[in-house]
């Protein structure tokens, strides 16, 4: 159990257009989302936390407005990457927080984004 | 804040010889642990966490680690290393509280030569 998908897997998207990437938790409801984002070759980086319900937490230094993101039930969250640009080709993922004593997160496999 | 260091960009080992893929973390509180495998162009895969207990920690594909609390470490480790374990290995440490963030290293390159 607790398995977190993405979709799509990949998407290639002229600059200016709009991409929305979804999470969806497939066998248990998560409350909390979480959007990272990684560079190549390098780390994951927390961009915000996604509530359902309620607004997402953004991080430092990420902009509400250019990522959005929405968490209209307990198993689905979305980011969309408006306006896109090629800086923001990157590799982003989803964890889903699975409710329990230790309240483990579960990760998905990754949305690769490559603005033209 | 938070925070995990790997120290190390890359390691090289032999087949057959034991591995260890190094991290320290700063936490207040105690911490919960993770180490995550990640291959080329794919999510992350869970190898193992440190909640409480037992410091050695047994995981997915051989793989264990030691929680040192005086040391703050959670060196990954495994006693005989595969060709197929070359990969891109994160340690990460997440708040108990909170909304419990999970705040990662910056990864460690495996490269395991035949």
């Amino acid at each position: 159990g607790a398995v977190v998908s993405q979709h799509p897997s990949r998407v290639i998207c002229k600059s200016g257009t709009s991409v929305k990437i979804e999470c969806r938790s497939l066998d248990f409801q998560a409350t909390t989302m979480f959007w990272y984002r990684q560079f190549p070759k390098q780390s994951l980086m927390l961009m915000a936390t996604s509530n359902e319900g309620s607004k997402a937490t953004y991080e430092q230094g990420v902009e509400k407005d250019k990522f959005l993101i929405n968490h209209a039930s307990l198993t689905l969250s979305t980011l969309t990457v408006t306006s896109a640009h090629p800086e923001d080709s990157s590799f982003y993922i989803c964890s889903a927080r699975r409710e329990s004593s230790y309240n483990e997160q579960f990760f998905g496999p990754g949305t690769r984004l490559t603005v033209l | 804040a938070q925070s995990v260091a790997q120290p190390e960009d890359q390691v090289n080992v032999a087949e057959g010889n034991p591995l260890t893929v190094k991290c320290t973390y700063s936490v207040s509180g105690n911490p919960y642990l993770f180490w995550y495998v990640q291959y080329p162009n794919r999510g992350l895969q869970f190898l193992l966490k440190y909640i409480t207990g037992d410091n050695l920690v047994k995981g997915s594909y051989g793989f264990e680690a030691e929680f040192n609390k005086s040391q703050t470490s959670f060196h990954l480790k495994k006693p005989s290393a595969l060709v197929s374990d070359s990969a891109l290995y994160f340690c990460a440490v997440r708040d108990r509280g909170g909304y419990q963030k999970v705040t990662f290293g910056t990864g460690t390159k495996l490269q395991v030569i035949p």
